[in-house]
């Protein structure tokens, strides 16, 4: 099984700042599949990036996605008061797929 | 517009059975597989398992903390989904999600997600 370590835990940021969240995984993760979602209190979790890179449909292009193999980053470019939750990563190249712990946004 | 609505949640007590469904609409529904992924309060997200199309033989998977006691059926004619939750235990209370995976592709993450519906299991 492919664990999914985030850091940090926690990102303490202002609206209009950037934001880059970590995804390391134990091992390769197979043909870059690697996801990013957000979650946001009481609602589901909403699919931003895919494929490493691929930007969901009608997600906003200060969300953007990189990296491949066992490191991965999501960065926000300028962040918007609606862009502080919860975003969490997953892999989706190998059974079972895993999901990274977490990373909060928070406003500072 | 696809959309997917989980029911059947509930209390139950630890030892005990329950079965969500998972109604779905807006895409074809039989070509494609579905996921169920379940989150504990105030915790992370955990794939609980998956059943895959007709033409991939109806085939399933499940994460090693429900295997041999959840089991995750289809029905096809009513567009609905099914997680069948036996010998449940404390630490299976969560929000539980069906999901789908992206199409048109051999492995892709979930681009729609239902509401989710509420499993306490408690004495």
């Amino acid at each position: 099984e492919i664990v999914l370590t985030q850091s940090p835990a926690t990102l303490s940021l202002s609206p209009g700042e950037r934001a880059t969240l970590s995804c390391g995984a134990s091992q390769s993760v197979s043909s870059s599949y690697l996801a990013w979602y957000q979650q946001k209190p009481g609602l589901a979790p909403r699919l931003l990036i895919y494929d490493a890179s691929s930007r969901a449909t009608g997600i906003p292009d200060r969300f953007s996605g990189s990296g491949s193999g066992t490191d991965f980053t999501l960065t926000i470019s300028r962040l918007e008061p609606e862009d502080f939750a919860v975003y969490y990563c997953q892999q989706y190249g190998s059974s079972p797929r895993t999901f990274g712990q977490g990373t909060k946004v928070e406003i500072k | 517009e696809v959309q997917l609505v989980e029911s059947g949640g509930g209390l139950v007590q630890p030892g005990g059975s329950l079965k969500l469904s998972c109604a779905a609409s807006g895409f074809t529904f039989s070509g494609s597989a579905m996921h169920w992924v379940r989150q504990a309060s105030g915790k992370g997200l955990e794939w609980v398992g998956r059943i895959r199309s007709k033409a991939n033989s109806y085939a399933t998977a499940y994460a090693a903390s429900v295997k041999g006691r959840f089991t995750i059926s289809r029905d096809d004619s009513k567009n609905t989904a099914y997680l069948q939750m036996n010998s449940l235990k404390t630490e299976d209370t969560a929000v539980y999600y069906c999901t789908r995976p992206r199409p048109h592709s051999s492995s892709s993450p979930f681009d729609y997600w239902g509401q989710g519906t509420l499993v306490t299991v408690s004495s």
